[in-house]
């Protein structure tokens, strides 16, 4: 069974305070990787798709790395309007099906 | 590009009586749809999987009597919640995968949905 765990589940920053947050997943062969911000009462907003281990992609002050066990999403200098929950899904290879299974995200608050 | 709508955004309605949830993909074509529902601080249950002219295919405890879904062109899906009751309210999210390229591994969201039946 896919499983996606998230850590920490909450992250307090102060504005600038660059930090990580950590998606660890098994799966029996990864067809992607995805990352997405969630807003209270709003749908999850796209961020990243990553397919293979050594991966990296940048957005402004995010960045995404994947290995063959986990990812990461390095925060640069964060500000305040990053706050947000992040959420992490997974695509499993083979199949017709294009299921995710989510990780339960990590809410990242960050003050001024 | 990558743009999903819902509507309503809210909808509140009387015990007993059917809702309607619309999902469009405004600038591309999805050719499979999807229906979350999201409880407070939880994150996202997958409820069914549609492709576009073929029949809703449902996860294990959902009632495809309760919870109908239409997809029936390549940017409108649809879900009606019949008969619904207090334990239907929800947050309701779709989503949608593209053709190809750009838009065919990844899942775009709608805003979602708050659903209160009182």
């Amino acid at each position: 069974e896919d499983q996606v765990t998230q850590s920490p589940e909450a992250l307090r920053l102060q504005e600038g305070e660059s930090s990580s947050l950590n998606c660890s997943y098994t799966v029996s062969g990864l067809r992607g990787l995805f990352w997405y911000r969630q807003d209270p009462g709003k749908g999850p907003e796209f961020l990243f798709t990553l397919y293979s281990a050594g991966e990296e992609k940048e957005k402004e002050r995010l960045k995404a790395t994947l290995t063959k066990k986990e990812s990461f999403l390095h925060i640069t200098a964060p500000k305040p309007e990053d706050s947000a929950t992040y959420l992490c899904a997974v695509l499993a290879a083979g199949g017709s099906n294009y299921k995710l299974t989510f990780g339960k995200g990590t809410l990242l608050t960050v003050n001024p | 590009g990558a743009v999903v709508s819902q509507h309503p955004s809210w909808v509140i309605c009387k015990s007993g009586t059917s809702v309607k949830i619309e999902c469009r993909s405004l600038d591309f074509q999805a050719t499979t749809m999807f229906w979350y529902r999201q409880f407070p601080k939880q994150s996202l249950m997958l409820m069914a999987t549609s492709n576009e002219g073929s029949k809703a295919t449902y996860e294990q405890g959902v009632e495809k009597d309760k919870f109908l879904i239409n997809h029936a062109s390549l940017t409108l899906s649809t879900l009606t919640v019949t008969s619904a009751h207090p334990e239907d309210s929800s947050f309701y999210i779709c989503s949608a995968k593209g053709i190809a390229g750009l838009y065919q591994e990844t899942q775009y969201f709608g805003p979602g949905t708050r659903l209160l039946v009182l």
